[in-house]
This record gives C-alpha cells, sequence and structure tokens, in this order.
C-alpha cells in the first residue's frame, strides 16, 4: 500500500521568508509518480507539479521550487519569498503504475503574514 | 481546453434525505473520474473512480453510491444521508491511463443537520 506522510500540519511565516513543505512517501512499486496540490481558502485543489520516479531532476517554477530525492522518499516543496496569496493548504500525493488512484498526505497549511 | 463542473456548490440537507452531486467534465473524451471527501480540517479521501461508462470502483463502503450514465457524467448518490456524511465534496477527472495528474472540480460543500 502507498502512503503520504506530511509531517508539518501547519506553517506560519512572514511574507518575503521562504518556507519548506516535507513530503516522505512508502511505496513498494518501482515506478510511481509524485504530486503537489495547493487548496486555497475557495476549496478547489490546484494541480501544482507531477515527477515520475525514473526522473529525479529538481524544478523550479517561478518562486516554487521542488526536491525530489529517492534516497530518503522524499519529495520537499519550497516557496520562496512567499506572499500572502501563497496562503493555503498544501497536499502531496502519489499515485502507483497498477493503481489510478492518488494517495494524499494530510497537507499542511501554510499561512503568509503581511 | 477541459473545465469541470459540479453542482450545486453548497447544500444543507436534513439527515435521512437523499443526496444527488453531479459532475460533468468538458473538452475531454473518456476521461478516468472520481469522487473525493474531505471532511473539516483533513485530508482528502478516495471514494469512487471510474475508468468508463458503468464502471464504478468503490474505496471506501458507505451508504454512497456513484454512478456514471455518460462518458462526462459522475453522479454521486445516497437513499438516506447520515450526520457523518457532512464534507466536502470533490470530482476530478484524469486521463485515460491513469497516471497523470488529476484536475479538480470546484467542489459541493456538504452540511447534514
Amino acid at each position: 500500500a502507498q502512503k503520504v506522510t506530511q509531517a508539518q500540519t501547519e506553517i506560519s511565516v512572514v511574507e518575503k521568508e521562504d518556507v519548506t513543505l516535507d513530503c516522505v512517501y512508502e511505496t513498494r512499486d518501482t515506478t510511481y509518480y509524485l504530486f503537489w496540490y495547493k487548496q486555497p481558502p475557495s476549496g478547489e485543489l490546484v494541480f501544482l507539479i507531477r515527477r515520475n520516479s525514473f526522473d529525479e531532476q529538481n524544478e523550479i517554477s517561478g518562486r516554487y521550487s521542488w526536491n525530489f530525492q529517492k534516497s530518503t522518499s522524499s519529495f520537499n516543496f519550497t516557496i520562496t519569498a512567499s506572499q500572502v496569496v501563497d496562503s493555503a493548504v498544501y497536499f502531496c500525493a502519489l499515485s502507483t503504475l497498477n493503481d489510478y488512484k492518488l494517495s494524499f498526505g494530510a497537507g499542511t497549511t501554510v499561512t503568509v503574514r503581511a | 481546453s477541459q473545465t469541470i463542473h459540479q453542482w450545486p456548490a453548497t447544500l444543507v440537507q436534513p439527515v435521512g434525505s437523499p443526496l444527488s452531486l453531479e459532475c460533468t467534465v468538458e473538452g475531454t473524451s473518456n476521461p478516468n473520474l472520481y469522487w473525493y471527501r474531505q471532511a473539516a480540517g483533513r485530508g482528502l479521501q478516495l471514494l469512487f473512480y471510474s475508468v468508463g461508462i458503468g464502471q464504478i470502483s468503490s474505496e471506501v463502503p458507505q451508504n454512497l453510491s456513484a454512478s456514471r450514465p455518460q462518458d462526462r457524467q459522475f453522479i454521486l448518490s445516497s437513499k438516506k444521508l447520515l450526520l457523518s456524511d457532512s464534507g466536502f465534496y470533490l470530482c476530478a477527472w484524469g486521463e485515460t491511463g491513469g497516471h497523470d495528474e488529476q484536475y479538480f472540480g470546484p467542489g459541493t460543500r456538504l452540511t447534514v443537520t
């Protein structure tokens, strides 16, 4: 079975600070897919990124960056120079080659104060 | 481009009443469709998924059911609601094959009183 752990329940930062969200996953499959989603106060989940297990390249998209390390089964997410609009719940998720469903972590609530 | 619709946006229903939530997707064919529930302050739980018309897989046994009468329509139902059915219900779609990202609708906030 797949499992995703987001140990940080809540993080509060002041605007312009960097914030890193941790995600640790467990799976026995050798082919799997990792995702990050953002859930703003409106409730709709917004897709941010997908990573395949065979591609460990880190990725940067604007102020967002992701660090995928198979050796530690982690897929961490960093927001650089945070802004108030980054306030949301962020979910890490996992799916595998043999499974259609996404297994979600419990989510991390990020609050960015002006 | 693809869009996903859910309605109603909010719903307040008494215990024991029936439920019907609808989800439709535009701009794609033969998508995988999913129903998730998010209880207050908690993560997402997959309830049902469908890889084609009439094909429904249930992840959690409960008093809810799902149907897919058309390719891009997914319906979540209950004959008699329980208090524990309250939550935020999200519909999502993904490409056929199932390993791409899923895209979520705006959700339905259900309160059972």
